[in-house]
C-alpha cells in the first residue's frame, strides 16, 4: 500500500465551482500535513498546512480526519489560475522529518 | 532571498552514460532533500541530508544512483550508469532544521534515450 493515495482526477469544473478532494496516509503515526501546489512543468509549492480543527485561507478549506486517516481540500469559487496539480505531502514520524508525496489530484478549471 | 538553485536545467544522455546534478539550497538550510518525479508522479524521495550527514536514503538505488553533500551546503546527486527509466525531474529541496515548509528548486528534467 502507497504511504500517500491521492484521487487522481482529473477534476475539469467552471469558474465559480467549488471542487474537492481527498488524500489518505498508511501511517498512523504521521505527524504533520501539507497541501503543495504544482503547476505545471514548476516545482511544488507549499499552499497550505492542514491543522487538527481544519483551516480556511481565503477559498481554501482544508480538513484533517485522523481517526479515518485522511485529508481533504476544498476550492470554492474556483479561478482560472487554481488549474494546477495538488499534492497531498505527509510528514512521518516525530523526528526525521521525512516528506511523502502522494500523486496529485488535477484541478483544470474552465472559462 | 535566494531560491533553491539547480543545475542544469534539462539534461539529454544516453543509456549508460553518467549525469550529475548539482543543488545550492537556501542559505542556513539545514535539511536538504533530492526528489525524483516521473511524468505523472508524484515526487519520490530519493535521499535526505541534515547538514552533511545522510538521514535517509532507503530509496536511493545505491548501484547506479549517488550524492553527497561536501561541507552541508551543496550537494550533487550522479546516477551511473543511467537507465531509459531513470528519465524524469530531479527535485532538490531545503529546509531550515525546525521548520515544515520545504523550498524546492525548479528542477532538472532528465532524458535518457
Amino acid at each position: 500500500r502507497k504511504e500517500v493515495e491521492q484521487d487522481p482526477g482529473p477534476f475539469n469544473v467552471p469558474e465559480g465551482a467549488t471542487v474537492a478532494f481527498n488524500c489518505t496516509y498508511s501511517n498512523s503515526a504521521s505527524q504533520s500535513f501539507f497541501w503543495y501546489r504544482q503547476d505545471c512543468r514548476k516545482e511544488p509549492k507549499l499552499l497550505m498546512s492542514v491543522y487538527s480543527s481544519g483551516n480556511e485561507d481565503g477559498r481554501f478549506t482544508a480538513q484533517l480526519n485522523r481517526a479515518s486517516q485522511y485529508i481533504s481540500l476544498l476550492i470554492r469559487d474556483s479561478k482560472l489560475s487554481d488549474s494546477a496539480t495538488y499534492l497531498c505531502v505527509v510528514k512521518d514520524s516525530l523526528g526525521d522529518y521525512k516528506l511523502s508525496f502522494g500523486a496529485g489530484t488535477t484541478v483544470t478549471v474552465r472559462a | 532571498e535566494a531560491g533553491v538553485a539547480q543545475s542544469p536545467r534539462y539534461k539529454i544522455i544516453e543509456k549508460r552514460q553518467s549525469v550529475a546534478f548539482w543543488c545550492n539550497p537556501i542559505s542556513g538550510h539545514a535539511t536538504l532533500y533530492w526528489y525524483q518525479q516521473i511524468l505523472g508522479q508524484g515526487p519520490k524521495l530519493l535521499i535526505q541530508f541534515q547538514n552533511n550527514g545522510v538521514v535517509d536514503d532507503s530509496q536511493l538505488p545505491k548501484d547506479r544512483f549517488s550524492a553527497e553533500r561536501l561541507k552541508g551546503v551543496d550537494s550533487t546527486l550522479k546516477i551511473q550508469p543511467a537507465k531509459l527509466e531513470d528519465s524524469a525531474v530531479y527535485l532538490c529541496a531545503s529546509r531550515p532544521l525546525r521548520a515544515l515548509e520545504a523550498f524546492f528548486g525548479q528542477g532538472t528534467r532528465l532524458t535518457v534515450v
